[in-house]
């Protein structure tokens, strides 16, 4: 079965900072690869996904995520977060060309402090 | 575009009450997705339906959940009876032609069962 882990759960920065949220995921075959946003009160959004071709990819609102199939890693990053950033953030896999559901993360709680 | 719509966006009931939570995917969407929400559990798939016909149910935790998609636009997620280890924010998303693309979720009924 798949799984997802988020390493942290909670993060806290300051405006400015550069951000990164680790996602590592178990499962041996073809993946695809997504990070979701859910700002307060909101619906998940889609941020970016990886399905094939370049390892790294750019997102919406300057996120960007790097597949490394070596370390079973898609980890997200951000080099400058601002307050409106603050938001839970979910890694989640599905396996390749398949038609299935997707395992998701726990989730990571992004804080930015003004 | 409306995007998903779930009904109600919160549902308040007594334990051993039947609950119905509603889903209207986007209109040409062949798949459609619950997912339930806790704090210790994260976001988990609870099954999945490709054009109206359920796919995988493997994730429902028990007889007590039931789905049913009686025709491209309308799901239900059905407990009965229903228990306080129920209470969580139930996600339906859709997509289209589920391997590729991306899935768009709905605002989520958050229930709460007493």
């Amino acid at each position: 079965a798949q799984s997802v882990s988020q390493h942290n759960h909670h993060v806290i920065l300051s405006e400015a900072a550069s951000l990164e949220l680790g996602c590592n995921y178990s499962y041996g075959g073809t993946v695809n690869l997504f990070w979701y946003v859910q700002y307060p009160g909101q619906h998940l959004q889609l941020l970016l996904k990886y399905f094939s071709g370049d390892p790294l990819v750019k997102g919406i609102k300057g996120f960007e995520a790097e597949f490394i199939k070596s370390k079973f890693s898609f980890n997200l990053r951000k080099p400058s977060v601002q307050w409106s950033d603050t938001a839970e953030y979910f890694c989640a896999v599905k396996s390749g060309g398949g038609a299935d559901g997707l395992t998701f993360g726990k989730g990571t709680h992004l804080i930015i402090q003004p | 575009d409306a995007g998903v719509i779930q009904s109600p966006r919160h549902e308040v009931t007594e334990m051993g009450q039947e609950v119905t939570l509603r889903c209207k995917p986007i209109s040409g969407h062949d798949y459609l997705f619950w997912y339930r929400q806790t704090m210790m559990r994260g976001l988990e798939l609870l099954i999945y339906f490709n054009n109206n016909v359920p796919i995988d149910d493997s994730g429902m935790p028990e007889d007590r959940f039931s789905a049913k998609m009686p025709n491209a636009s309308f799901s239900t997620l059905k407990i009965q009876p229903s228990e306080p280890r129920d209470s969580a924010v139930y996600f339906c998303a859709s997509s289209l032609a589920g391997g590729v693309h991306e899935q768009f979720f709905g605002p989520g009924t958050r229930l709460t069962v007493l």
